[in-house]
């Protein structure tokens, strides 16, 4: 089973502050995701990233997919109390029977402090 | 456009009944996976249908049965519950094909075994 390695676990921040948030794994995969999920709701994607080195920006939050598409970064700048939530990265394999599915990280609990 | 319905969103069940949880997409997505979501362990996939007709295993299917009565529903069913499967139970859905990965998630259904 492949695994998705995320780190750190909780986050607590004061608002203003910058961070950054890692997602690791011995495989190799077709896409990353990033998705943020509000007590009491299901996950929503903020982005995809396909391309070995690709950065996307999506206002102050900054995705990063590694080189070999086997780690991938998330960094938001001057963290605001509204992107407090759990961050989950998910990883796709493309092709036979892993078609589709997605293995998700454990998670990021970010709490930032106004 | 309501996306992905889930229901009931609360249920407790003592050990040994049995429940079904519905999900319904109204996306006309051909892929539908029901995922288990527990504190530090991310999302873990129970089962997953790529199309109407098909199921097939995912990280944690024991205890579990699926249904996919059709493109739009897919039904998650515990047989005798156990205390173990206390959670939260996401289903998803997503299209098919390069760059359809993104899964939408329903609000979840919170399940208490005592």
């Amino acid at each position: 089973t492949q695994l998705l390695e995320q780190s750190p676990q909780f986050l607590s921040i004061q608002e203003g502050e910058n961070l950054t948030v890692y997602c690791n794994s011995s495989s190799v995969f077709s896409s990353l995701q990033w998705y943020r999920q509000e007590p009491g709701e299901g996950p929503v994607l903020l982005v995809t990233v396909v391309t070995g080195g690709e950065v996307k920006k999506l206002k102050r939050l900054t995705f990063q997919f590694g080189d070999a598409r086997k780690d991938s970064s998330l960094h938001i700048t001057a963290a605001q109390t509204g992107d407090t939530g759990l961050y989950l990265c998910a990883g796709a394999r493309a092709g036979g029977t892993s078609y589709g599915k997605l293995t998700f990280g454990q998670g990021t609990i970010l709490t930032v402090h106004p | 456009n309501a996306g992905v319905t889930q229901t009931p969103k609360f249920q407790v069940l003592k050990t040994g009944q049995s429940m079904t949880l519905q999900c319904a997409q109204d996306m006309n997505h051909n892929s539908m996976y029901w995922y288990r979501q527990d504190p530090g362990m991310g999302l873990r996939l129970i089962y997953y249908s790529a199309s109407e007709g098909t199921t097939d295993k995912g990280e944690v299917p024991n205890g579990y049965n699926v249904s996919r009565l059709n493109k739009r529903e897919f039904s998650l069913r515990l047989e005798s519950a156990a205390p173990s499967q206390t959670s939260v139970y996401f289903c998803a859905s997503s299209g098919t094909g390069i760059g359809q990965e993104t899964q939408y998630f329903g609000p979840g259904t919170r399940l208490l075994v005592l």
